[in-house]
């Protein structure tokens, strides 16, 4: 089974701040993706990268496979972002698997 | 874009009652869906993956007998706990994605939250 570390647990910033959070994973991976979850649970699939750098807005993920880590960056941050962030990976890194998660990093956003 | 929509919502219920949870894809057909709770404080963890057709395959320590998958179509899974007890409250959600899951994005129902009195 893959492991899944993920740091900051906690971060809390001030609005307009740039925000890094940082997952790392045991086993070689077809992808990792990571997630948002709101208060109420529901989860939002952000990115799902097997290489390089992915952009979405203020949005940034790269990944590093041979150091088997990733980041998420966000720019410019708002209020709005605050929400727990979770990076994923197959749950045995093949690419039909469900997936593995980390425990999140809380993201407190203050204006 | 991909839409997976997942009912009830949330469950109040007394101990011993089965309840039954749906997911289904609405937009798009799922050859594979997959199970996960997660308890207070707790990362998600993986309990189950459906498949169209087929048995379910369930992860070390979950009982099969106790969380019942059904996935009749393209378009719906769904998970019963069985003789539901306390220590079954949890977070329970569904994923799905396109073309069997193969690097594909995975796309959340909005989950179940299951309390067990």
């Amino acid at each position: 089974k893959n492991e899944v570390e993920q740091s900051p647990q906690n971060l809390t910033a001030q609005e307009g701040e740039f925000i890094t959070i940082n997952c790392s994973y045991s086993v070689g991976i077809s992808a990792l993706h990571w997630l948002q979850q709101h208060p109420g649970g529901g989860i939002v699939s952000l990115f799902m990268l097997s290489s390089g750098k992915k952009k979405h807005g203020r949005l940034i993920a790269t990944i590093n496979i041979q150091e088997k880590h990733s980041s998420l960056h966000i720019t410019a941050s708002h209020p709005r972002d605050s929400a727990v962030y979770i990076c994923a990976v197959p749950y045995s890194g093949g690419g039909a698997d469900g997936l593995t998660f980390g425990k999140g990093t809380h993201l407190i956003i203050q204006p | 874009g991909a839409v997976v929509s997942q009912h009830p919502s949330r469950v109040i219920c007394k101990s011993g009652t089965s309840v039954k949870i749906e997911c289904r894809s609405l937009d798009f057909q799922a050859t594979t869906m997959f199970w996960y709770r997660q308890f207070p404080k707790q990362s998600l963890m993986l309990m189950a993956t459906s498949n169209e057709g087929s048995k379910a395959t369930y992860e070390q320590g979950v009982e099969k007998d106790k969380f019942l998958i059904n996935h009749a179509s393209l378009t719906l899974s769904t998970l019963t706990v069985t003789s539901a007890h306390p220590e079954d409250s949890s977070f329970y959600i569904c994923s799905a994605s396109l073309r069997g899951g193969r690097n594909q994005p995975q796309h959340f129902g909005d989950g179940t939250r299951l309390s067990i009195l």
